[in-house]
């Protein structure tokens, strides 16, 4: 059971480089996130996908793109990358839907994506 | 989602009991406070969560004031490893919907 799998751990681009982080989970959820972490800083929402088929904006996310591609699968894209968008990219799931018995509601996160744009 | 807010940094010496506060003034009836902590660089981790009944588990303890605006987190024996940056959040504990972070408490565990 690998919970939440993203790749690639490490990139670098160069300024204007279009590349796609990808995220893909084993745990049946529905719901997916994407967060940039600069260093020193908390985490910021870029997009979510509350469910298959659905995708929103978060907090930050002028600069990417989103693609749900099936129920286990979130890739993030970026178009034309910058300098300001070298972070640490993590990707996360949860169940989501009715609470039931047992169910914490908890995040799983993937290791994640740290990205350099030069 | 409600916003949160906690200290930038504590310091805590090992073997004593880490508490770390956070205030959600906002919160609504059928949201839960929940705890993240993030070692290093790596993905965040699940602590506790509760709704207004203080909760304990194997990795610590939740108190929620009864009028559910604070809480704190308490680590009752911090040791370096708990040195990490803990994030408190609330949200429906269910549902479809976004989940957002805000900045966290830094704890530093000291010899």
């Amino acid at each position: 059971n690998a919970g939440v799998t993203q790749t690639p751990k490490f990139q670098v681009l160069k300024t204007g480089q279009s590349m796609t982080l990808q995220c893909a989970q084993d745990m049946n959820h529905n719901s997916m996130y994407w967060y940039r972490q600069d260093p020193g800083m908390g985490l910021r929402l870029i997009y979510y996908s509350a469910s298959e088929g659905t995708t929103d904006k978060g907090e930050v996310p002028n600069g990417y793109n989103v693609s749900r591609l099936n129920k286990r699968e979130f890739s993030l894209r970026l178009e034309s990358a910058a300098p300001s968008q070298t972070s640490v990219y993590f990707c996360a799931s949860t169940l989501g839907g009715a609470r039931t018995s047992g169910y914490t509601g908890e995040l799983f996160f993937g290791e994640g994506s740290r990205l350099t744009v030069l | 989602d409600a916003k949160t807010t906690q200290p930038p940094s504590m310091d805590c010496a090992e073997g004593r009991a880490a508490n770390l506060p956070c205030n959600h003034s906002t919160i609504s009836g059928n949201e839960y406070v929940y705890w993240y902590r993030q070692i290093h660089s790596q993905g965040p981790q699940y602590i506790i969560h509760g709704l207004k009944n203080n909760e304990t588990n194997e990795m610590a303890s939740l108190i929620i004031t009864e009028d559910r605006k604070s809480s704190t987190l308490i680590l009752p024996h911090a040791t370096l490893r708990d040195t990490a940056v803990y994030y408190c959040i609330v949200r429906y504990s269910g549902g479809y919907q976004k989940v957002t972070f805000g900045t966290g408490t830094k704890l530093q565990v000291i010899p």
